[in-house]
C-alpha cells in the first residue's frame, strides 16, 4: 500500500520567515496530494492541494511543488504570522480499481511560528 | 456553506461499555469516512462508506462497526470499549463522481474510556 513520509515532524518560525514542509510517498498511481490544517480541538482542513498533471499551485503566501519523477512533494509558507501556528498533514490520494478514492495521510508536522 | 456535523463532540464512557459516534456529511455528499486520532498522532483510516455500502476498510477493530443511512449520515458504534480507545473520532465526507478529491472533516467526537 501507499506509505507516505512527511518531515519535519516539528517546525519553529520567527515570524516574517517561511515555512517549507515536505513529503515523500511510494506508490506512482497517486494523483491528488491535498494538505490539510488542523487547529486544536478542530477537525482537518482543506487548505491547498494539486494533481499530477501540475507541478506548482499557489494561493496567496501559500504554494505547493510537485515532483513525480521523484515522488516528492512540499508546502511553501511564506510570510508566515502567528496563526499559522497549527499541525499540517500532507496526503497522497488515488482511485481503487472500484473508483473508491483511497487517502493516505503524512504523520504531521507541528509548526510554530513565533511573534 | 454547510459542514460535516458530528456528534456527540466529547464522550466519557467506562470500559467494556458501548459508545455510538454520528456523522452527518455536507448535503450531496455520498461517501463517508471514519478515522481514529490519538494525541500527536496522523489520522488512522477505520472504514468508509459510498450509498450505504462499505467501499473501504482499515484498521478497524472487530469490537468496532458502522453503517450508512439512506439519508447519507452514518454511525460508528463501538462496543467492549477499552482504555486504548480514548481518541478523537473524525468524519469526513466527499463526492465520489470527482474522483479524488478533498476530505470534509468534521469537528471530530473525543471519546475518553475510564
Amino acid at each position: 500500500g501507499e506509505n507516505v513520509e512527511q518531515h519535519p515532524s516539528t517546525l519553529s518560525v520567527q515570524e516574517g520567515d517561511s515555512a517549507v514542509i515536505k513529503c515523500t510517498y511510494s506508490d506512482s498511481a497517486s494523483n491528488y496530494f491535498p494538505w490539510y490544517k488542523q487547529e486544536l480541538g478542530k477537525g482537518p482542513q482543506l487548505i491547498i492541494d494539486i494533481r499530477s498533471n501540475v507541478g506548482e499551485k499557489k494561493d496567496q503566501r501559500i504554494a505547493v511543488t510537485l515532483n513525480k519523477t521523484a515522488k516528492h512533494f512540499s508546502l511553501h509558507i511564506t510570510e508566515t504570522q502567528p496563526e499559522d501556528s497549527a499541525v499540517y498533514f500532507c496526503a497522497a490520494s488515488r482511485t481503487d480499481s472500484g473508483g473508491y478514492q483511497k487517502v493516505t495521510f503524512g504523520t504531521g508536522t507541528k509548526l510554530q511560528v513565533i511573534p | 456553506a454547510a459542514g460535516v456535523i458530528q456528534s456527540p463532540r466529547h464522550l466519557i464512557k467506562e470500559k467494556r461499555e458501548t459508545a455510538t459516534l454520528k456523522c452527518y456529511p455536507i448535503p450531496r455528499h455520498d461517501t463517508v469516512y471514519w478515522y481514529q486520532q490519538g494525541p500527536g498522532q496522523d489520522p488512522q483510516f477505520l472504514i468508509s462508506f459510498y450509498e450505504k455500502m462499505q467501499s473501504d476498510k482499515g484498521s478497524i477493530p472487530d469490537r468496532f462497526s458502522a453503517q450508512q443511512f439512506s439519508d447519507y449520515h452514518s454511525e460508528l458504534n463501538m462496543s467492549s470499549l477499552e482504555l486504548g480507545d480514548s481518541a478523537l473520532y473524525f468524519c469526513a465526507s466527499s463526492l465520489r463522481d470527482r474522483g479524488v478529491s478533498p476530505l470534509h472533516f468534521g469537528n471530530g467526537t473525543r471519546l475518553t474510556v475510564t
